[in-house]
């Protein structure tokens, strides 16, 4: 069963860079078959796309987000990788990593259980 | 503001049917497939219909999805207590080239 875990620091000052790690298991990251997403979701609020990386590191960024995200994959630790820059209180969210299908447009069917990052001083 | 419109909240008594709309426009869902997610509270979302209206393994056939045009539909049969979730309707969206999704409907199991 394949399993996705987001890991990285709770709380992120402001101006800083918010940096979360997703490590997949029961599945290797390097399928040509599959996309890996970042999605968040603000205290109370909906879903936000941030963007999707494939095993050779082609990426697609939500345009709201994409001067200030990175989103990298290491596939010899089975992992992917989220850098946001520049964060401030708006950007306090609960982080979830998943799995696409084989294009970026595809569906998110298997997701981490997320985490909760703070931006506050 | 969602590119995907959704009604905020929708309620209906157990055993009932009832239908959670999302709109849009042709460059996300007149031009691309509708996946639909359930929220339940504390949780992460979980795929619930792909490709506008197919079932992923394991879900309930009391889910189904369908699509005509710029909108999109999901309908809940049979309601039980155990739906009340949060459901979020998504797609590409060809003109900001990337995944859209709606502002969600919570559903409420009255």
């Amino acid at each position: 069963q394949l399993q996705l875990q987001e890991s990285g620091p709770g709380l992120e000052k402001p101006s800083e860079t918010l940096s979360l790690t997703c490590t997949v298991s029961g599945g290797s990251i390097s399928s040509s078959n599959y996309y890996w997403g970042w999605i968040r979701q603000p205290p109370g609020k909906g879903l936000e796309w941030i963007g999707s990386i494939d095993y050779s590191g082609s990426t697609y960024y939500n345009p709201s987000l994409k001067s200030r995200v990175t989103i990298s994959v290491d596939t010899s630790k089975n992992q992917f990788s989220l850098k946001l820059s520049s964060v401030t209180a708006a950007d306090t969210a609960v982080y979830y990593c998943a799995r696409q299908g084989d294009t970026a447009m595809d569906y998110l069917d298997y997701w981490g259980r997320g985490t909760l990052v703070t931006v506050s001083s | 503001q969602s590119v995907l419109t959704q009604p905020p909240s929708v309620s209906e008594a157990p055993r009932q049917r009832v239908t959670i709309s999302c709109s849009g426009s042709s460059s996300n869902i007149g031009s691309n497939s509708v996946y639909w997610y359930q929220q339940l509270p504390g949780e992460a979302p979980k795929l619930l219909i792909y490709y506008d209206d197919l079932l992923p393994s394991g879900v309930s056939d009391r889910f189904s999805g369908s699509k005509s045009g710029t909108s999109a539909s999901l309908a809940i049969s049979g309601l039980q207590s155990e739906d009340e979730a949060d459901y979020y309707c998504a797609t590409w969206d060809d003109s900001l080239n990337g995944v859209v999704f709606g502002g969600g409907t919570k559903l409420t199991v009255l």
